[in-house]
């Protein structure tokens, strides 16, 4: 198994411009999540999905969207970049039962960079 | 609000002492918790969880203790190793708005071992 995958590793965008974060897993794991890390600092959830066609705002939602067309895949899209988005978004999913969240298993993350 | 913090910020020991990584929490309602590693530039990784109807769990090399009286929780890392140099996160699994499908991270304490 792969595990949580994302892509890009590395992205540097210009201010106002738009890019898709892409999460990918394949552990058949119902609830996925999207989180911010700033330097020094610990995890902000920014989007999660407790199921294909269902997503539920986290903590810091504004100036993300997501969706969850397939079980697999959890993108992550940033419209009109700002520099306070700076920072490395992490992916993960987990094994959610009665509305139990489960452990966590983490993407590698992708360090965004808006100039 | 509820919040997941963390005595210390750093912790440094020397290799083979045995190192201790605190975490308050202040939602009573929570009734899991984990631990995480995270190295540099890699997302975070799974250590241990615990159950509030437990007080302590062991795994290789570490320990959890959950004291509920006064809503602590903490990793205990034994012979603790250079590998083991990483930030460490507690987050905690409680109903929030309805849901507990969300974890909360604290900050993370940074732990250097000492050769």
């Amino acid at each position: 198994n792969a595990g949580v995958t994302q892509t890009p590793k590395f992205r540097i965008l210009k201010i106002g411009q738009s890019m898709t974060l892409q999460c990918a897993q394949d552990m058949n794991h119902n609830y996925m999540y999207w989180y911010r890390q700033d330097p020094g600092m610990g995890l902000k959830l920014i989007y999660y999905s407790v199921g294909a066609g269902i997503t539920d705002k986290g903590e810091v939602p504004n100036g993300y969207n997501v969706s969850r067309s397939t079980t697999e895949d959890f993108p992550l899209r940033l419209e009109l970049a700002a520099p306070s988005q700076t920072s490395v978004y992490f992916c993960a999913s987990s094994h959610g039962t009665s509305g139990r969240v489960g452990s966590q298993y983490f993407g590698p993350g992708t360090r965004l960079t808006v100039l | 609000g509820e919040s997941v913090g963390l005595h210390l910020p750093t912790l440094s020991v020397q290799e083979g002492d045995n190192s201790i990584i605190n975490c308050a929490y202040s939602n009573s309602a929570s009734d899991y918790f984990i631990w995480y590693k995270q190295e540099s530039g890699k997302g975070p990784q799974f250590i241990i969880d615990i159950r509030s109807n437990m007080d302590k769990r062991q795994g290789q090399r570490v320990t959890v203790l959950l004291n509920k009286t006064v809503k602590h929780l903490s990793l205990q890392i034994a012979a603790t190793q250079p590998g083991d140099s990483a930030v460490y996160f507690c987050a905690e699994n409680g109903y929030s708005g309805g849901s507990n499908y969300k974890l909360t991270f604290g900050k993370g304490t940074l732990l250097t071992v000492n050769p």
